[in-house]
């Protein structure tokens, strides 16, 4: 089953708008890692958030956990025709193993 | 830092054939991911492995699909026989150690296709 599912699975929003993506997963985590992929490109890391934090910034993204409901959200604020991309989150099995999950992402669109 | 350096960037196959992509990880990562990417689908996992050793490869196929990290050069993950339903994009990944506290550093993929 899928450890990792982004919702929703396509998101169309206006330059400027807020860009919202969630992410459920099904076991506990030690870390869940959220990364960026443009058409044909690979994956670029953008933030990774512990299962003991509950928030964390990088910059114009801001990334939500909780683990009680087993999900993450990525904001992306004030969003940029460049955030065009499919948005992937990365879950481990916890104890820190090094086998990431990989949801099936949410393709964003960011229209000028 | 030139980064995780996967080559080649493109690379068709005919059914039948063989399939060798390469991945150099960051100067100074010992430990080297394999994922796969089907179309429209996420990463999946398939091998770990560390210098001249394989530490997990339960995300392979059994079958036609081998990798190696040897001592000196780069990661090779084989694919003997290529059929069509191989045809992804393969990603290699590197961390500094087991514990990836700080994400992987993906490569820019392999795309394979078998005709």
């Amino acid at each position: 089953s899928q450890q990792g599912e982004e919702d929703p699975q396509a998101l169309s929003i206006q330059e400027g708008e807020n860009a919202t993506m969630n992410c459920s997963y099904k076991t506990s985590i030690n870390n869940l890692q959220w990364y960026r992929q443009n058409s044909g490109r690979g994956l670029v890391h953008l933030i990774l958030i512990r299962s003991n934090e509950r928030e964390k910034h990088s910059g114009r993204l801001r990334v939500t956990l909780d683990t009680s409901k087993k999900s993450s959200s990525l904001l992306i604020t004030a969003s940029r025709a460049a955030d065009t991309a499919s948005y992937f989150c990365a879950t481990d099995a916890g104890s820190g193993t090094y086998k990431y999950i990989f949801g099936t992402g949410t393709r964003l669109k960011v229209l000028a | 830092n030139a980064g995780v350096m996967q080559n080649p960037r493109h690379l068709v196959r005919r059914r039948g054939q063989e399939a060798r992509l390469r991945c150099s990880p960051m100067k100074g990562h010992s430990h080297v991911y394999w994922y796969r990417q089907l179309p429209e689908e996420g990463l999946k996992f398939m091998v770990y492995l560390q210098k001249e050793n394989i530490i997990d490869e339960s995300g392979m196929p059994k079958e036609r699909f081998s990798a190696e990290f040897p001592k000196e050069g780069p990661s090779i993950l084989r694919i003997q026989q290529v059929v069509r339903g191989d045809s992804a994009a393969y990603f290699c990944a590197s961390s500094p150690d087991r514990q990836t506290n700080y994400g992987y550093t993906f490569g820019s993929g392999t795309r394979l296709t078998v005709v």
